[in-house]
């Protein structure tokens, strides 16, 4: 089935470190791929997304990802992470049923940073 | 200005009895969403409405139906509420609901906690 698979449930990292969150996905053409962040209490915030062409894709707060096709992966990475980067990561591909578009959603990777 | 909203923040409320939630956005979006979070915090959809039309309907009990009055209001009404729907519920909105395309993001409400005693 066509999905996205975050492996790493938790993670931490000191403050001022870099990051990498794993991404992979499985679906058969070039997928529409997705980073949301919710912090404790609030709703999803889109970080990123890619659709096409540059596959070093730039987000918000210092965020960026890259789509890399021969390992079915969209590793969302932050040079130096903030206390406040703290929170819950989604990735997330587009699905189409025949009839509409949604959002698959990973499990999701909670990071910690200790300072 | 918020974009999308959802009332009630929380919701506390006993089994068998019947409650909504209602969600607003402010977008110019045709596409509104009802997602589930677990307390796993995993997120799946329930429902989805493109210009009123229903268009994604999930596997879900029939005790939950949406109503989508406009564009921009989209309710979840539960009926004989059980204590698995316990739950974070989520709207949201975008562009392009039916074909994804460049401008397709979606944008979530802060979140209703559904508490079932």
């Amino acid at each position: 089935a066509q999905s996205v698979t975050q492996p790493d449930i938790h993670i931490t990292v000191s403050e001022g470190a870099s990051l990498e969150l794993r991404c992979n996905y499985s679906y058969g053409a070039t997928p529409y791929l997705f980073w949301y962040v919710q912090s404790p209490g609030q709703g999803l915030q889109l970080l990123l997304k890619y659709f096409s062409g540059d596959t070093l894709v730039q987000g918000i707060k210092g965020f960026e990802a890259e789509f890399k096709r021969s390992q079915s992966s969209f590793n969302l990475r932050k040079p130096s992470v903030h206390w406040s980067d703290a929170a819950e990561y989604f990735c997330a591909v587009v699905l189409y049923t025949g009839t509409a578009s949604k959002l698959t959603f990973g499990t999701g990777t909670r990071l910690q940073v200790t300072l | 200005d918020t974009a999308v909203s959802q009332t009630p923040k929380y919701l506390v409320t006993q089994m068998g009895n019947d409650k909504s939630i209602k969600c607003e956005q402010n977008l110019g979006h045709d596409t509104m969403y009802w997602y589930k979070q677990d307390s796993k915090k995993f997120l799946k959809i329930m429902f989805s409405y493109n210009n009123k039309e229903l268009i994604i309907n999930e596997t879900v009990p029939n005790r939950f139906s949406p109503k989508s009055p406009d564009k921009a209001h989209l309710n979840l009404h539960i009926n004989s509420l059980e204590l698995g729907d316990s739950a974070v519920y989520f709207c949201a909105s975008s562009h392009q609901g039916a074909i994804a395309g460049p401008h397709y993001e979606q944008y979530f409400g802060p979140g209703t906690r559904l508490t079932v005693t």
